[in-house]
């Protein structure tokens, strides 16, 4: 367990509705990345924060996806208007200050677009 | 840009057998890090392994060892004495300035 956790686990939803997605890293991780993981891909690139500031975002992320992290602590990543091609599963890990230090990731939140 | 490429997509080999996971990359920049993450079925990813490429030294952790050959950037994974725990996907992920780029993968099984 890396003490990184992800709610809900999975998620159902219908095309067009709005999803949130809540990560929980632990207190010293600085540093929050959200990646996304389609079946036999590896996670891509999402986001990422350092503490409360939201650093980079990736041509991934359309203007349909959002990312907080309030206050430095927890994140939420939200996606409007879901697309069957949302589909996928949503990683966050937590991490320290640099790229080369390990990040711990969460156990993700399965999206499933109907 | 970074890109990674892992050419072997599904490998079995029998327990207690030592296994080679191969990982070429591309990157522009000169101060990068390697690693290799593991992400056992159903369960969360976890780093195995990482390599700091101004180190010429091989980076080892018990029973997993890296060939890191920085001019032909190859950064191969061997797991010796592998064990049934060992079963899982394995992705070989360069990272340098504020982020890291996974491969596709490769799924090991350890067959006992």
């Amino acid at each position: 367990d890396t003490g990184v956790s992800q709610n809900p686990r999975h998620k159902i939803t219908k095309r067009g509705q709005n999803v949130t997605f809540r990560c929980d890293p632990i207190s010293e991780h600085n540093r929050l990345y959200w990646y996304r993981q389609t079946l036999g891909q590896g996670p891509e690139f999402l986001t990422y924060f350092q503490n409360e500031a939201q650093l980079e975002k990736s041509r991934l992320l359309s203007d349909r996806f959002s990312a907080e992290r309030p206050k430095g602590s927890f994140s939420t990543l939200e996606i409007q208007r879901t697309e069957q091609g949302d589909s996928a599963m949503y990683l966050c890990a937590g991490g320290r200050d640099r790229v080369a230090d390990t990040q711990y990731f969460g156990p993700g939140t399965r999206l499933t677009v109907l | 840009a970074q890109t990674v490429t892992q050419s072997q997509p599904e490998m079995s080999v029998q327990e207690a057998e030592t296994v080679t996971l191969s990982c070429t990359y591309d990157t522009s920049e000169n101060n990068y890090y390697l690693f290799w993450y593991k992400q056992p079925p159903s369960r969360q990813m976890i780093l195995v392994i990482r390599q700091e490429a101004y180190k010429q030294q091989n980076a080892t952790e018990n029973r997993f060892s890296v060939n890191f050959q920085k001019a032909a950037k190859s950064f191969s994974l061997k797991i010796s004495d592998s064990q049934l725990g060992d079963t899982a996907m394995y992705f070989c992920a360069p990272g340098a300035g504020d982020k890291i780029i996974f491969g596709k993968g490769t799924r090991l099984h350890i067959l006992p």
